[in-house]
């Protein structure tokens, strides 16, 4: 069964500071990655996915994550935070084409990132 | 272009009761998914619906299921309601089940608050 990880529930970082959240997954095959973000009463928002290939994607507002096959891990990274990033990020695992749990997100538990001015 | 419209909004219910939460797909879109988040938790997938048929289904009981209507719309129901049901439902809509080599984009409405007293 795919699963995800986030390890930190809650990251408070300084306006102008760099990012990282952590993103652990567990699947058998290739997996189909992704992170979202949810601003209070919104839906989730796509920031950037991974499907094969370059393993370092670039994302919209300038995210960027890594895939990592050998920690099995796809970390979301920002060089210098603004205020509006201030949000609940998720990181998803989507099972590849073909397989039986295709076209079924599986969500960590979110990371809180807060903003200080 | 609309995106993924839900409705209603906000919804109170009492224990026992049912309910019916509607969604409209991103125009172009022909499968939707719901998910349920309760508060302080990462979506979690309920069932997904493709040619007005349910194609997946994660981990929840009977007391959830769902509609696809002609136009792509769908709705999802739950009976009995238990206080455990209160959370955030979010649908997500997508084109088709796509084939071997690419995996189709998920875009999610901004939910449906349920509270159940």
């Amino acid at each position: 069964a795919q699963s995800v990880t986030q390890p930190d529930i809650h990251i408070t970082v300084s306006e102008g500071a760099s990012l990282e959240l952590r993103c652990n997954y567990s699947y058998g095959a290739t997996p189909y990655l992704f992170w979202y973000v949810q601003s209070p009463g919104q839906g989730l928002q796509l920031l950037l996915k991974y499907f094969s290939g370059d393993t370092l994607v670039q994302g919209i507002k300038g995210f960027e994550a890594e895939f990592k096959r050998s920690q099995s891990s796809f970390n979301l990274r920002k060089p210098s935070v603004h205020w509006s990033d201030a949000a609940e990020y998720f990181c998803a695992v989507g099972g590849s084409a073909g397989g039986t749990s295709y076209g079924k997100l599986t969500f960590g538990q979110g990371t809180i990132l807060t903003v200080h001015p | 272009d609309a995106g993924v419209t839900q409705s209603p909004t906000h919804l109170i219910k009492t224990r026992g009761q049912q309910v019916t939460l509607r969604c409209s797909p991103k125009s172009g879109h022909d499968t939707v998914s719901w998910y349920q988040q309760a508060l302080g938790q990462g979506p979690q997938f309920i069932f997904q619906y493709y040619e007005e048929e349910e194609r997946q289904r994660g981990n929840f009981p009977d007391r959830f299921s769902g509609h696809q209507f002609p136009n792509y719309s769908s709705e999802l129901n739950v009976n009995a309601l238990l206080l455990g049901d209160s959370a955030l439902y979010l649908c997500a809509s997508s084109w088709g089940l796509a084939g071997e080599s690419s995996y189709n984009e998920q875009f999610f409405g901004p939910g449906t608050r349920l509270t159940v007293l």
